[in-house]
């Protein structure tokens, strides 16, 4: 149980396109869901917490316009990052919480395997 | 300042007994997770505490001690498979999820 699909798990862009990323709770419904980026033998650096159906919060730092995150359902949000550049290439991880006092654990991060995004 | 600390990186032999500790400063304190994450690949649930004392669970249990804002993940019979980075996250405050460095095990056979 407490299955997160991500989809596509690798991408490679030219620079300047778009890049829109799925992150879906397969089992369980997910009030809230985070997004994370990795740099290679980093930690994760949390971008921005996403609550279905209002507005997400973004890190200090984080482009709201270039990262752009959409929570439309309780199982799916998107992160869509515009006019991608080099610099832009990470491994991008979604996370989903499942709703209080249920299944999954409460407050436990479920995380997706991942998506690499290369630009080039 | 909010602060995880773990060590960067530990080496141990396969079936022998690790112990992986993390040490926290944060406002507030509803929690702290253990996850497990290998190379190229995203984090896994291995262990929540919220209480003191030890959670078992197979191979691997952790430690927590509130007053002290310490745990520990203690992994026995080691593994090749167990080589991997453990991240250390405490849950402050506002419930949000404050995330350690991570801690690269190193498994020799």
């Amino acid at each position: 149980g407490a299955v997160v699909s991500q989809h596509p798990s690798r991408v490679i862009c030219k620079s300047g396109t778009s890049v829109k990323i799925e992150c879906r709770s397969l089992d369980f419904q997910a009030t809230t869901m985070f997004w994370y980026r990795q740099f290679p033998k980093q930690s994760l650096m949390l971008m921005a917490t996403s609550n279905e159906g209002s507005k997400a919060t973004y890190e200090q730092g984080v482009e709201k316009d270039k990262f752009l995150i959409n929570h439309a359902s309780l199982t799916l949000s998107t992160l869509t990052v515009t006019s991608a550049h080099p610099e832009d290439s990470s491994f991008y991880i979604c996370s989903a919480r499942g709703l209080a006092g249920g299944f999954p654990m409460p407050d436990t991060q479920y995380f997706g395997p991942g998506t690499r995004l290369t630009v080039l | 300042g909010q602060n995880i600390d773990q060590p960067t990186e530990m080496t141990a032999t396969e079936g022998a007994i690790v112990q992986i500790n993390c040490t926290y400063q944060t406002s507030g304190f509803n929690g702290l997770f253990w996850y497990q994450q290998h190379a190229g690949e995203a984090p896994t649930f291995l262990s929540y505490n919220v209480l003191d004392g030890l959670e078992e669970k197979g191979r691997f249990s952790s430690f927590l001690s509130r007053s002290k804002g310490y745990s520990y993940l203690l992994l026995k019979e080691l593994q090749m498979k167990d080589s991997a980075s453990y991240l250390c996250a405490v849950v402050d405050s506002n419930y949000q999820l404050i995330w350690g460095a991570g801690t690269k095990l190193i498994i020799k056979p």
